[in-house]
């Protein structure tokens, strides 16, 4: 029973254009969300976050909204650069009994930026 | 800058055969987290430490899997006996613990079970 779902493995996006990666999750007890953003061989890098009383998040290229009544947030990258080209990691926490706060990530969606 | 320090970055080892992984965490961090991420999936939480007590082990198979913060700063990682269903990346996160505030990853570890 995944809890977070990304549902596109992939997508690709001309060089300069604007990404969109989606991001579902089902559970009504999360109240904060992040994107990583990941190389092969690497750990997964923090991007951006927002919490559940906000709407949307912006930092420089980056945008996320938060659409809590679809339980569904999306992350905006503009203008897309090749180096954007990763596999982009949606995740969700919430505040469970004695401080448990583990992350709850989707499968990941493979962003291509085409030159 | 800071970062999470993991090792090794890759280990080779026999089915039904010890293995540890160690994680220091970025200095000041009191939470750290252990996950493990199968390729094509997402990471999954095994164990976070508070500090050195265990806040949650749900997902840790405790048959085979021990973990351990003693002093409350870097952590080991155990499996005995290895199973092939083992081979993973182990990554190891920490964070400042405060609800809201980003995990920092290392670069993880890869084991292969042959």
């Amino acid at each position: 029973d995944q809890q977070v779902k990304q549902n596109s493995p992939s997508l690709s996006v001309q060089e300069g254009r604007i990404s969109i990666l989606n991001c579902d999750y089902t559970n009504s007890m999360f109240d904060y969300f992040l994107w990583y953003k990941k190389y092969p061989a690497e750990g997964p890098t923090f991007l951006i976050s927002i919490s559940s009383i906000k709407d949307k998040n912006e930092d420089g290229r980056f945008t996320v909204f938060l659409n809590k009544s679809a339980k569904h947030l999306s992350l905006h990258i503009v203008p897309s650069q090749p180096g954007d080209s990763a596999v982009y990691f949606c995740a969700a926490s919430g505040r469970a009994g004695g401080g448990a706060d583990g992350l709850t990530f989707g499968k990941g969606t493979h962003l291509i930026i085409q030159p | 800058e800071a970062e999470v320090a993991q090792s090794p970055r890759y280990k080779i080892t026999e089915k039904s055969q010890a293995v540890a992984f160690w994680c220091d965490p970025i200095s000041g961090h009191a939470t750290l987290y252990w996950y493990r991420q199968i390729l094509g999936q997402g990471p999954e939480l095994l164990v976070q430490f508070q500090d050195e007590s265990v806040v949650d082990d749900s997902q840790l198979p405790k048959d085979r899997f021990s973990a351990e913060r003693l002093k409350g700063v870097d952590s080991t990682l155990k499996i005995q006996p290895a199973e092939l269903g083992d081979s993973a990346m182990y990554l190891c996160a920490s964070s400042l613990g405060w609800f809201g505030t980003e995990a920092f990853f290392g670069q993880g570890t890869r084991l292969t079970v042959v």
